[in-house]
């Protein structure tokens, strides 16, 4: 079955320490793909996507991501993170169907001082 | 180009009526999607619009339907509520044969 995983549910990085999301897909065929972040009571804010070409994209607010083909992965990164960079981060495809996305069950990120 | 716009807000309602949630698109976005967000399911696609026409549904009972105006301005209602039924319902607009898509900040309906 076609599947989005985000293998945790919660991270806790300090401010100013690295941080990486993981996410995993499961498709016939490279999908495209996306990361979102969603602050409490807010919307989904769109801060990248990879369609075809090179495999590390760049997006808004520092954030970066790398589509690896073998390995079925499409990982967030960001050097340093700042405080405001506590949300919930959803990894998302769109897989063979306009309009339609499919989430991963999101990833929540605490930024402790 | 001012974004997604969702109304109501927020929006409480009873077991058994009906609620209709309004979307309005990114200006020259011609495809609307509309989602549904609660702690146990997460995000779950409903359905997308396009030119007035539904070209996806997601896996959602017939209480659940749809329609998109001329404008692209896009409505989605819920039929007998259930208790089951209170969620975050997102909306978002994407331009033509993209999959790009940007959310509305959101409809919290609560279900009473």
């Amino acid at each position: 079955a076609q599947s989005v995983t985000q293998p945790d549910i919660h991270i806790t990085v300090s401010e100013g320490a690295s941080l990486e999301l993981r996410c995993n897909y499961s498709y016939g065929a490279t999908p495209y793909l996306f990361w979102y972040v969603q602050s409490p009571g807010q919307g989904l804010q769109l801060l990248l996507k990879y369609f075809s070409g090179d495999t590390l994209v760049q997006g808004i607010k520092g954030f970066e991501a790398e589509f690896k083909r073998s390995q079925s992965s499409f990982n967030l990164r960001k050097p340093s993170v700042h405080w405001s960079d506590a949300a919930e981060y959803f990894c998302a495809v769109a897989p063979d169907s306009w309009g339609k996305l499919q989430f991963g069950a999101g990833t929540q990120v605490v930024v402790t001082p | 180009k001012a974004g997604v716009t969702q109304t109501p807000r927020y929006l409480i309602k009873t077991r058994g009526q009906q609620v209709t949630l309004s979307c309005s698109p990114i200006s020259g976005h011609r495809s609307v999607s509309w989602y549904q967000q609660t702690p146990g399911q997460g995000l779950q696609f409903l359905f997308e619009y396009f030119s007035e026409t539904q070209r996806n549904k997601g896996n959602f009972p017939g209480r659940f339907s749809g329609r998109q105006f001329s404008n692209s301005r896009s409505e989605m209602n819920v039929s007998t509520l259930e208790l089951g039924d209170s969620a975050l319902y997102l909306c978002a607009s994407s331009p033509a044969n993209t999959d790009t898509q940007y959310f509305g900040p959101g409809t919290r309906l609560t279900v009473l």
